[in-house]
Parts: C-alpha cells; sequence; structure tokens
C-alpha cells in the first residue's frame, strides 16, 4: 500500500497567517491526490482533488500544489473556521491511503 | 437536500458481527459509487471499501477482506457494510461518503464530496 506521510503533525497559526501542510506519498501517485478537512466531531469536508482542483463552494482561501510524491495545501489568509485537521488521501492505486492528519490550531 | 445517514453501530464482542446502514436521499444514488471510511478512537481516517453503481466492482483494504463485505440496494437508495468476525481494532467511527468516481489514465480516481455523519462500533468484551 502506498503510505502518505504529512508534515508537520500539528501547528500553531494565528488568524491571517499563511499556512501550508505538506503531503509525500512513497511512491509516485501523478497528480492522483485530494484534501479533506475535519472539525472535532464532525464528518470530514472535501476541499480539493486532483491535487489543485478547488471543490465548489470551498473559499479560493484553500489551494493545492503538487505532483509525484510531494504535495502541499495552502490556506493562503487563515481564518477561524479553518482551524480542524487536515488529511490528504491518495487516489493512485487500491487500498486508498490518507496522511495520518495535520492540525492546525489557533496560536 | 443530499443527504447521508449511517445506522447499525454499537457494542459488539471480538468474533461478533454488525451490519451498518447508509440512507442516500436528495440525488439519485444509483448514479454513484459509495464508499466507507472509518476513524478510530483519536486516530485518523482510513478507508475501508468502495462499490460501484451497480455493485459489479468493489475494493476493499487488505485489513477487512474476508471479514466485511460492501453491498447496496439501489432501489432502496441504501449502501450496507456487514462487518464479521469482529476484532478490537475494527472499533471506530464509521462514515458512508459519496463517491464521484471517474476514470483517468485508465484507471479509477475517487473524490468524496458527500459525508453521513458516521455510526459508532465498538468491539469489547
Amino acid at each position: 500500500a502506498i503510505q502518505m506521510t504529512q508534515s508537520p503533525s500539528s501547528l500553531s497559526a494565528s488568524v491571517g497567517e499563511r499556512v501550508t501542510v505538506t503531503c509525500r506519498a512513497s511512491q509516485d501517485i501523478l497528480n492522483d491526490l485530494g484534501w479533506y478537512q475535519q472539525k472535532p466531531g464532525k464528518a470530514p469536508k472535501l476541499l480539493i482533488y486532483a491535487a489543485s482542483s478547488l471543490q465548489g463552494g470551498v473559499s479560493s482561501r484553500f489551494s493545492g500544489s503538487g505532483s509525484g510524491t510531494d504535495f502541499t495545501l495552502t490556506i493562503s489568509r487563515l481564518q477561524p473556521e479553518d482551524f480542524a485537521t487536515y488529511y490528504c488521501l491518495q487516489d493512485y492505486s487500491y487500498p486508498r491511503t490518507f496522511g495520518q492528519g495535520t492540525k492546525v490550531e489557533i496560536k | 437536500e443530499v443527504q447521508l445517514v449511517e445506522s447499525g453501530g454499537g457494542l459488539v464482542q471480538p468474533g461478533g458481527s454488525l451490519r451498518l446502514s447508509c440512507a442516500a436521499s436528495g440525488f439519485t444514488f444509483s448514479n454513484y459509487w459509495m464508499t466507507w471510511v472509518r476513524q478510530t478512537p483519536g486516530k485518523g481516517l482510513e478507508w475501508v471499501a468502495n462499490i460501484k453503481e451497480d455493485g459489479g466492482e468493489k475494493h476493499y483494504v487488505d485489513s477487512v477482506k474476508g471479514r466485511f463485505t460492501i453491498s447496496r440496494d439501489n432501489a432502496k437508495n441504501s449502501l450496507y457494510l456487514e462487518m464479521n468476525s469482529l476484532r478490537a481494532e475494527d472499533t471506530a467511527v464509521y462514515y458512508c461518503a459519496r463517491d464521484l468516481n471517474y476514470v483517468d489514465r485508465g484507471g479509477n480516481k475517487d473524490v468524496f464530496d458527500i459525508w453521513g455523519q458516521g455510526t459508532k462500533v465498538a468491539v469489547s468484551s
């Protein structure tokens, strides 16, 4: 199975800051990667698919980039509602695998 | 309103069985792949299984192969996960999700755009 490794595991940031979360795949997955946001006690929410395509209705503060093995989720100006845990997911091959998550906390 | 509602979770002894259901509404269920994802307590997400629109193709994570069966009833707009030989490590919140499966470069790609609220499964004696 393809292993997905996110970094950092957690970070503290202030409202208005630019935040970057990284996801690394154990092999080349082309651009077959999505990003999901999860708030405590809630289901995950799709943000980005195919590495850089923004899901409809998602704020343009979120952007994704990368291909091959290295991917990035960027939040351009952190807002209070963005404090959550973020997961990457590869859909290059079965079984689909998530990263371990990156918790974005208030500084 | 597009909605997914899971049910069927509960406490079960190791080695026992449980059947989860996911009721879909607000969209044409038979037009979509569906998937199950679980989240262990305090841990991250794990993809479990998915199923094609007509039920003719299914995929599983290795840890549940031979024990779990994903199925669907398009007439009832429902997705199921039959779980047998349950283990303590199957304890999790189980989510169903709509899967915007599409073919790219000859392979299936998955985008999970709508999620249920989850149902808790606890495996313990």
